[in-house]
């Protein structure tokens, strides 16, 4: 997990509370990514973030924001949580060129429980 | 249909046998395959990347390519038990920076 934090780790709430979910990069990386994992389910593409001041959404954008500060950093917020979003959330830096494609990092994830 | 299909599994296999993992994917624009590793409860890393049809070999791991069959798939040869984890296809789809993962086959290599 070089290079990529997540903040918090592990998360609970009750349904129909908000937070933000931190993700902070130290390798002055363009594109960043939010990424939901579910049992069974693989990674889901929420939202990403080709370059500072740009985002676009992903598979499964419904119930979240997101906000590219700045370079380094890249928030997802649930503006009012529900079970379904009961998750792992994993913010990942990816490079997709064939010269830097080894510019992978993921970060080590927030476990997410909402009841 | 989802845009990344894999077997889920599990896929179990001998030590010191090939395992072979598969991948279809539904954008016949794709032009960038990654395959990634994930241990319990880690996150994931990536092990091979693949642009070009035809095998991309790296130690004991081969990537196969077929545009034309959108199809993608991993061999790891002499497969040991630390090979044991889930095993991840993505692709980019749109020629963009849209990363869109398949569900996962988990493998169990047996001493």
């Amino acid at each position: 997990n070089a290079g990529v934090t997540q903040t918090p780790k592990f998360q609970v709430l009750k349904t129909g509370q908000s937070m933000t979910l931190q993700c902070a990069q130290d390798m002055n990386h363009n594109s960043m990514y939010w990424y939901r994992q579910d049992p069974g389910m693989g990674l889901r593409l929420i939202y990403y973030s080709a370059s500072e001041g740009t985002t676009d959404k992903g598979e499964v954008p419904n119930g979240y924001n997101v906000s590219r500060l700045n370079k380094r950093e890249f928030s997802l917020r649930l503006e009012s949580a529900a079970p379904s979003q009961t998750s792992v959330y994993f913010c990942a830096i990816i490079s997709l060129a064939a010269h830097s494609y080894n510019e992978q990092f993921f970060g080590p994830g927030t476990r997410l429980t909402v009841l | 249909q989802k845009e990344v299909e894999q077997n889920s599994g599990p896929l179990s296999v001998p030590e010191g046998a090939i395992a072979s993992l598969n991948c279809t994917y539904s954008d016949r624009v794709s032009q960038s395959f990654f395959w990634y590793r994930q241990y319990s409860g880690k996150s994931p890393e990536l092990i091979m990347s693949i642009y070009s049809n035809g095998d991309k070999e790296d130690g004991r791991f081969t990537a196969q390519l077929n545009k034309a069959s959108q199809y993608v798939s991993l061999l790891i040869r002499d497969s040991q038990p630390s090979d044991s984890a889930t095993y991840l296809c993505a692709v980019v789809y749109n020629q963009g920076g849209k990363l869109i993962f398949g569900q996962g086959t988990e493998l169990s290599v047996k001493p």
